[in-house]
């Protein structure tokens, strides 16, 4: 399978720990974003990065969140001092951009739903 | 601020028959319009888009949508339902190669 791969696809962590997901998008794409589902709701933008530039990030991407993407391929979401409220599916997508492929679509992973206790 | 709207939270049809899961954006400009379809513990799966040329966009799994510039719509439609389409979808927009904002979503049930 070559798609958007995300790990965990579960993490259940105590309220005060750190976590971290894994996103590794499609190998050739360039592109690479993370979104916070809530139960009822669409998918909400948190960051993207363009190879390993991080290019915007979201007012709701507190300074508890951090992104990185070190190398261009894999990124990694952390969450500093979990809290009750971070509870959410997030969700990993990647997209190749460029002159000879503009306006593609973005490509999901499953998703590392998160449960603070 | 641009926005996607679904009307309806939830969408029962009969098997067999046609379906219509509307949509409308709200935005100045020319917006990328996307469909996308969640299916349970799962991520979205693209369905289709609208980035200009002919309204009437063909997509996967037998889908098409119209976008009606008049009217800022942009519903998902098939001709006629499979209980293997239920599922939650979501309408969504950008303006090209940029993070998608999405509605509401709207749960999709087929019964047979």
């Amino acid at each position: 399978d070559t798609g958007v791969s995300q790990d965990p696809r579960h993490k259940i962590t105590k309220r005060g720990q750190n976590v971290t997901f894994r996103c590794d998008p499609i190998s050739e794409h360039n592109r690479l974003y993370w979104y916070r589902q809530t139960l009822g709701q669409g998918p909400e933008f948190l960051t993207y990065f363009q190879n390993e530039a991080q290019l915007e990030k979201s007012r709701l991407l507190s300074d508890r969140f951090s992104a990185e993407r070190p190398k261009g391929s894999f990124s990694t979401l952390e969450i500093q001092r979990t809290e009750q409220g971070d509870s959410a599916m997030y969700l990993c997508a990647s997209s190749l951009v460029g002159a000879q492929s503009s306006n593609q679509p973005q490509h999901f992973g499953d998703g590392t739903r998160l449960s603070i206790l | 601020a641009q926005s996607v709207a679904q009307p309806e939270d939830q969408v029962n049809v009969a098997e067999g028959n046609p379906l219509t899961v509307k949509c409308t954006y709200s935005v100045s400009g020319n917006p990328y319009l996307f469909w996308y379809v969640q299916y349970p513990n799962r991520g979205l799966q693209f369905l289709l888009k609208y980035i200009t040329g002919d309204n009437l966009v063909k997509g996967s799994y037998g889908f098409e949508a119209e976008f009606n510039k008049s009217q800022t719509s942009f519903h998902l439609k098939k001709p006629s339902a499979l209980v293997s389409d239920s599922a939650l979808y979501f309408c969504a927009e950008n303006f090209g190669n940029e993070k998608l904002t999405f509605g509401t979503g709207t749960r999709l049930t087929i019964i047979p």
